[in-house]
């Protein structure tokens, strides 16, 4: 049972928009940056999204994030089929005093 | 470019100790703005934070592992290292090493930087 909650999986065609959800608390997601990895079939994570919604120089604009309260929301759009990855939000926990991991979501370019 | 590159051994027998080591090139593990820490991924399941150090060694660990693990920096090889003491089948998962930044107002980073992960498998 995961600290955040996400989506086990969405799916959507291609060049359409999918948002991928992360629920938490006051504790983490309310007071503390969300971040946002993508890992790719076989490969180690890659951040995506950081402070809630920046992107690394890398990372094309497809790609956003936000956030609101103690929810936390990663929005893809243009998709592609190379975009079909596990997606994981994180953050700090002040309460448990450590970084937490949503489940993560499975993304399905149809 | 920075690169981490995992090590260790592939198996490791249940109640012994899984040790690994993570490599950093392309850039020096002494910066004291930097935190080098440990994720594991159990097969087909999400990812768990192990926990972080600074090179002088101040340290963070998961509360729920925290009996259990230990982690350190060696500056001279430009690695630090994780220790899983007491390990069972549960501990079977890719490990993977990765940095994240500290500035000194307090603000944290993401992990910005993953080494390309290694398996251990826990088993007799």
């Amino acid at each position: 049972q995961s600290v955040l909650t996400q989506p086990p999986s969405v799916s959507a065609a291609p060049g359409q928009k999918v948002t991928i959800s992360c629920s938490g608390s006051s504790s983490n997601i309310g007071n503390n940056f969300v971040s946002w990895y993508q890992q790719l079939p076989g490969t180690a994570p890659k951040l995506l999204i950081y402070d809630d919604n920046k992107r690394p120089s890398e990372i094309p604009d497809r790609f956003s994030g936000s956030k609101s309260g103690t929810s936390a929301t990663l929005g893809i759009t243009g998709l592609q089929t190379g975009d079909e990855a596990d997606y994981y939000c994180g953050t700090w926990d002040s309460s448990l005093s450590a970084v937490v991991f949503g489940g993560g979501t499975k993304l399905t370019v149809l | 470019q920075l690169q981490l590159q995992e090590s260790g051994p592939g198996l490791v027998k249940p109640s012994e100790t899984l040790s690994l080591t993570c490599t950093v090139s392309g850039g020096s593990i002494s910066r004291s703005d930097f935190y080098w820490g440990w994720i594991r991924q159990p097969p087909g399941k999400g990812l768990e934070w192990i926990g972080y150090t600074s090179y002088s060694g101040n340290t963070y660990y998961n509360p729920s592992l925290k009996s259990r693990v230990s982690i350190s920096v060696d500056t001279s090889k430009n690695q630090f290292s994780l220790k899983l003491s007491s390990v069972t089948a549960a501990d079977t998962a890719m490990y993977y090493c990765a940095r994240r930044f500290y500035d000194s107002s307090g603000y944290y980073s993401p992990f910005d930087y993953w080494g390309q992960g290694t398996l251990v498998t826990v088993s007799s």
